[in-house]
């Protein structure tokens, strides 16, 4: 079992729905989650990082971890074409200076 | 804030010769950067965790002779792909890990990439 799991997708949305996207991970050590964006061929972009339980809102960006089922997600609100990427999600696991741990990524694409 | 740079972005060698990829963090400092690979519709394998001033940490099945790494200040970080051959072919992506911020420094920021072809 991977320790960060994720549904390849791809997802498809119409403009203007929300997405929701959502990880699972296997060791209830891990405590510090982030999420990623990735356009094709370019470096991922650090979205949201998340400590704990609970949610963190920054924009259109909801990241909500629930660690008692060990579940992450992420709703991207209002969505647009330009939203459509691979969206990863990622821990250091328990510590925060270990290294990250990927899931395989979610390709959303939103339909103008 | 929290640029990450690479270059070059796209790189053609012939087989046998050595290809160096720079990776910088242009306004932070980055005591620790991390190397990674990434084959198309696939997620990033992490190749190896550089620390400045010391000898780079090589993940399980990433031969360390084929895949040089020197992390000389604390903004940039090369990797150099020894005697390269067509497998090495790949899309290589940095990250450098902010020190000291809010979140105590976990946060890893990723260059944009830098694309080898080996012909």
């Amino acid at each position: 079992q991977k320790e960060v799991e994720q549904d390849p997708g791809p997802l498809s949305v119409p403009e203007g729905a929300i997405v929701s996207l959502n990880c699972t991970y296997s060791n209830s050590a891990f405590q510090y989650f982030m999420w990623y964006r990735q356009y094709s061929r370019k470096g991922p972009e650090l979205l949201m990082y998340t400590y704990s339980s609970g949610n963190k809102e920054d924009g259109r960006f909801t990241a909500q971890v629930d660690k008692s089922s060990k579940y992450i997600s992420l709703f991207i609100r209002d969505s647009q074409p330009s939203d459509s990427a691979t969206y990863l999600c990622a821990s250091p696991g328990s510590a925060a200076g270990n290294k990250l741990t990927f899931g395989g990524g979610t390709r959303v694409l939103v339909k103008p | 804030g929290a640029v990450v740079s690479q270059h070059p972005s796209w790189v053609i060698c012939k087989s046998g010769t050595s290809v160096k990829i720079e990776c910088r963090s242009l306004d932070f400092q980055a005591t620790t950067m991390f190397w990674y690979r990434q084959f198309p519709k696939k997620s990033l394998m992490l190749m190896a965790t550089s620390n400045e001033g010391s000898k780079a940490t090589y993940e399980q099945g990433v031969e360390k002779d084929k895949f040089l790494i020197n992390h000389a200040s604390l903004t940039l970080s090369t990797l150099t792909v020894t005697s390269a051959h067509p497998e090495d072919s790949s899309f290589y992506i940095c990250s450098a890990r902010l020190s000291g911020g809010p979140t105590v420094g976990y946060e890893q920021y990723f260059g944009p990439g830098t694309r080898l072809t080996v012909t």
